[in-house]
């Protein structure tokens, strides 16, 4: 399992940026997925998920600006980021999990990781 | 928005045993989960559904739960293990995962 996150920059706030994890070792379309951020001084946030039936959720400081998708013809993972605000600015982990609804959803394959700053 | 409480850091010296608490009003429903992130690193799960342990992972950390606070223990710290660590959970409607705010241990 390998995964390996692009798209990071820095970028003024209101902008857009789309993060991708290109994905070796497994398919995306079949498994649990996610995008975490680590944000600089607070810690670790979960962002989004997206489930086997292309279910997806999203952290409430994010809803609305931040969409999770996943292409299976080029076994990505993606995280479209608009209305970017400075408290976005964080690095952001592509992350491969497992679970069920009853034992709960957790990611035990990381990416590297992808830095986006957003500026004000 | 459901939250989960971890203090902020906790020290022992080489050898001793270190805890690590998470509260959470969820977790008599739901599974805790501890990563452990050094420096930037992409985080390293370390305990799952309570308290297993992945492969790989030293037999000194081990992790349990009780009504709303789980727990990591490591017994007999060791200076590699130094990092941040953090709680992870859902909330009772299943929908949405939360980190604790996570803890940073110092062991010297």
């Amino acid at each position: 399992v390998h995964l390996v996150e692009s798209g990071g920059g820095w970028i003024q706030s209101g902008g857009s940026l789309r993060l991708s994890c290109a994905a070796s070792g497994f398919s995306v379309s079949n498994h649990y997925m996610g995008w975490v951020r680590l944000v600089p001084g607070k810690g670790l946030e979960w962002v989004s998920d997206i489930h086997a039936d292309n279910s997806t959720y999203y952290a409430h400081s994010v809803k609305g600006r931040l969409t999770i998708s996943r292409d299976s013809s080029t076994n990505t993972l993606s995280l479209q980021m608009n209305s970017l605000r400075p408290e976005d600015t964080a690095v952001y982990f592509c992350a491969r999990g497992l679970g069920t609804f009853w034992t709960g959803y957790y990611f035990d394959d990381w990416g590297q990781g992808t830095l986006v700053t957003v500026s004000s | 928005s459901y939250e989960l409480t971890q203090p902020p850091s906790v020290s022992v010296s080489p050898g001793q045993t270190a805890k690590i608490t998470c509260s959470g009003d969820a977790l008599p429903k739901k599974y805790a989960y501890w990563y452990q992130q050094k420096s930037g690193q992409a985080p390293v799960l370390v305990i799952y559904e309570d308290t297993k342990r992945p492969s790989g992972i030293p037999e000194r950390f081990s992790g349990s739960s009780s009504g709303t606070m789980a727990t990591l223990t490591l017994s007999g710290a060791q200076v590699e293990d130094e990092a941040d660590y953090y709680c992870y959970s859902s909330d009772s409607s299943g929908n949405h995962r939360v980190f604790g705010g996570g803890t940073k241990l110092a062991v010297l």
